[in-house]
């Protein structure tokens, strides 16, 4: 089935610890986006890529890095200097980041809780 | 000022009724809009997406957008209560980002 992948679904951190989130498509879409949502909050931009081997920062992007070598894949590394962590984060991909308002499709999410 | 702004209720409505859920954004080179709905603890899923001045309906659901007041507007007929979740307004500005609202809570009673 085609569809975006997140894993793990439930991860716990410790303290300076980095952890990365996995995200998978088959879609064959360019674009590729992490979100983060804190309870009861809305998604906020971590980095988001347009093509392979490029990618932007978005309006949270300190204490996160991301690459972006296939156009499957698109994972996200949480550092330690990403202080407070424990949230909700969603994976999420578009056809093409065109003016045509492409859709934009999310994975099942991935929650990071720092023990 | 938010990029994307939404009231984040909850609306309660009665089982049956019309819930109208609105959104207003800052960027006036804003090209597409999109609602989302989100049922607590899962992902956003699409409801519909609208670029165009006017209504675009598809089933009970109908999105209306005017650029030139910057206001779009999600209305849902004959609302039933599996429609209570919150609904994420979301738009693609100038800077081909999706920039999301935090979201109207909506209930649908009984």
């Amino acid at each position: 089935d085609g569809g975006i992948t997140q894993s793990p679904k439930y991860l716990f951190r410790k303290e300076g610890q980095n952890v990365t989130l996995s995200c998978e498509q088959n879609l064959n879409h360019d674009a590729m986006y992490w979100y983060r949502q804190d309870p009861g909050q809305g998604l906020r931009l971590i980095y988001y890529s347009q093509i392979v081997n490029d990618f932007q920062k978005g309006d949270i992007a300190e204490g996160y890095s991301v690459s972006r070598e296939k156009k499957e894949s698109f994972p996200l590394t949480v550092t330690s200097a990403q202080k407070n962590p424990t949230a909700f984060y969603l994976c999420a991909s578009s056809p093409s980041d065109s003016r045509s308002g492409n859709t934009i499709y999310f994975g099942e999410g991935s929650w990071l809780t720092v023990v | 000022q938010k990029e994307v702004e939404q009231n984040s209720g909850p609306l309660s409505v009665p089982e049956g009724a019309i819930a109208s859920l609105n959104c207003t954004y800052s960027d006036r080179g804003s090209q597409s809009f999109f609602w989302y709905r989100q049922y607590s603890g899962k992902s956003p899923e699409l409801i519909m997406f609208i670029y165009s001045n006017g209504d675009k309906e598809d089933g009970r659901f109908t999105a209306q957008l005017n650029k030139a007041s910057q206001y779009v507007s999600l209305l849902i007929r004959d609302s039933q209560p599996s429609d209570s979740a919150t609904y994420l307004c979301a738009v693609k500005g100038s800077s081909y980002k999706l920039i999301f609202g935090s979201g109207t809570r909506l209930l649908v009673r009984p």
